[in-house]
C-alpha cells in the first residue's frame, strides 16, 4: 500500500519569508511525486512533479520541491512567500508502473499574511 | 481550450433521489477520473477511465456508476443518494495514466 502524510494542517508565514510545506510518503519501489494547489472554490492545479533525475524540482509560481529518498520526503518550498500563495496544498504519490493509482495527502492550508 | 468543465456547480438532493454529474474535457485526454473531496480527508478516487468504453473502480466506488461513451465525456451517476455522499466532486483528465492531471472546478453536492 502507498500513503502520503502531510503533518501540518496549516502553515502560517509572513509575506517575504521563506515557506516550507512538508510531505512524507510511503511506497514500494520508486515514487512519482506531485504537488497540487487548490484556491478557494476551484479545482486542483498542478504545481510540480518528481519522476526521476535531479532531486530539486522547480515548478510554477516560483515553487520548488526537494526529493529526499533517505527521508522519504518531498517538501514544497518557496524562497519568498506572497499573500496570493495562500491556498490549500496537496502532496500526492504513486509508484512507478502503469498499474499504480495516485494517493493524495489530506492537504495543508498555507496562510501568508502581510 | 476550456479544459475540464463540470456541471452543475451546486446541487441539493433528497435522500433516495438520483442525479448525474457531468464532466467534459476538450484536451483529447484518454484518461479521466472522478474524485470526491471531504473536509480533512484529501481526495478519494471513485472511478476512472483509460479510454472510451473502458472504466474501472477506484477506492470508493460504492453508490456510484460511470460510463465513457466518448473521449470527451465522463458522467458520474448517483442512483440512490445518501447523506454520506455529501461532498465536493472533482473530475480530472490526463494524457497518461495517473500522470499530471487537469481538474475541473468541482460540483458541490448536498444530500439531505
Amino acid at each position: 500500500a502507498q500513503s502520503v502524510a502531510q503533518p501540518e494542517d496549516q502553515v502560517n508565514v509572513a509575506e517575504g519569508n521563506p515557506l516550507t510545506v512538508k510531505c512524507t510518503y510511503s511506497v514500494s519501489g520508486n515514487p512519482y511525486l506531485f504537488w497540487y494547489v487548490q484556491y478557494p472554490n476551484r479545482g486542483l492545479q498542478f504545481l510540480l512533479k518528481y519522476i526521476t533525475g535531479d532531486n530539486l524540482v522547480k515548478g510554477s509560481y516560483g515553487f520548488e520541491a526537494e526529493f529526499n529518498k533517505s527521508q522519504t520526503s518531498f517538501h514544497l518550498k518557496k524562497p519568498s512567500a506572497l499573500v496570493s500563495d495562500s491556498a490549500l496544498y496537496f502532496c500526492a504519490v504513486r509508484r512507478t508502473g502503469t498499474a499504480s493509482k495516485l494517493t493524495f495527502g489530506t492537504g495543508t492550508r498555507l496562510q501568508v499574511t502581510l | 481550450n476550456a479544459g475540464v468543465t463540470q456541471t452543475p456547480k451546486f446541487r441539493i438532493l433528497k435522500i433516495g433521489q438520483s442525479m448525474t454529474l457531468q464532466c467534459t474535457q476538450d484536451m483529447n485526454h484518454n484518461y479521466m477520473y472522478w474524485y470526491r473531496q471531504d473536509p480533512g480527508m484529501g481526495l478519494k478516487l471513485i472511478y476512472y477511465s483509460v479510454g472510451a468504453g473502458i472504466t474501472d473502480k477506484g477506492e470508493v466506488p460504492n453508490g456510484y456508476n460511470v460510463s465513457r461513451s466518448t473521449t470527451e465525456d465522463f458522467p458520474l451517476r448517483l442512483e440512490l443518494a445518501a447523506p454520506s455522499q455529501t461532498s465536493v466532486y472533482f473530475c480530472a483528465s490526463s494524457t497518461q495514466g495517473f500522470e499530471t492531471q487537469y481538474f475541473g472546478p468541482g460540483t458541490r453536492l448536498l444530500v439531505l
